[in-house]
């Protein structure tokens, strides 16, 4: 049973516009929210992450946004450029485990 | 510094071979996780350790084992390997608790036939 649900599968967007990926998840007992992005033939690395007690969180041109009534969290991703071309994953941690979205290959044409 | 260490990247087995996937990390880490990647599935946890001496099953353990005798190593045994075990597998570590950042390996890539 999926626990995340992450969408879009992908995503193609040109250079300078914005990328929102969205993942909707069950359960309401986490603790933290990561996105992961990952590079062919690289293991996924941390690009930003929430606490439950967060609505908002930016860094630079990322920003996850947590609507916890909605039982959803999105990223997005600013001025995007051909470098974000990658999959990225949506996770959450609960109970000692962390559960990943499907992922969302991101293409960004110059 | 190393890292997360992942050997070997590469393997193929035949049906029913054994073998072990190894994980070693550097950052005195406490929480060690194993994954497979699978297209269209995201990552999957495998099993997971808390620390030394103590593991758990995460979603997926069938055909899989676990020991964690060091701090530092972890590796994922796959006792009779079966052609659904074709993946990647990542190893992850991160500070006591798992909720902060999860420091990934290069991963290795299996090829059962």
């Amino acid at each position: 049973q999926q626990q995340v649900k992450q969408s879009p599968q992908s995503l193609i967007v040109q250079k300078g516009g914005i990328s929102i990926i969205n993942c909707a998840y069950e359960n309401t007992a986490f603790d933290y929210f990561p996105w992961y992005q990952q590079f062919p033939g690289k293991g996924p690395a941390l690009l930003i992450a929430i606490r439950p007690d967060v609505s908002e969180k930016k860094e630079g041109r990322f920003t996850i946004s947590f609507n916890k009534s909605a039982k959803q969290f999105s990223l997005h991703i600013m001025d995007s450029q051909p470098g974000d071309s990658a999959t990225y994953f949506c996770a959450f941690h609960t109970g000692n485990q962390f559960y990943f979205g499907t992922g969302t290959s991101l293409t960004v044409i110059p | 510094n190393a890292g997360v260490t992942q050997t070997p990247k590469f393997q193929v087995l035949k049906t029913g071979q054994s073998m072990t996937l190894q994980c070693a990390q550097d950052m005195n880490h406490e929480y060690m996780s194993w994954y497979r990647q699978d297209p269209g599935m995201g990552l999957r946890l495998i099993h997971y350790s808390v620390g030394a001496g103590i593991t758990d099953q995460g979603e997926v353990p069938n055909g899989y084992n676990v020991s964690r005798s060091t701090t530092e190593d972890f590796p994922l045994r796959l006792l009779s390997a079966a052609p659904s075990q074709t993946s990647v597998y990542f190893c992850a570590s991160s500070y006591a608790g798992g909720n902060t950042e999860a420091f990934f390996g290069q991963g290795t890539r299996l090829t059962v036939v």
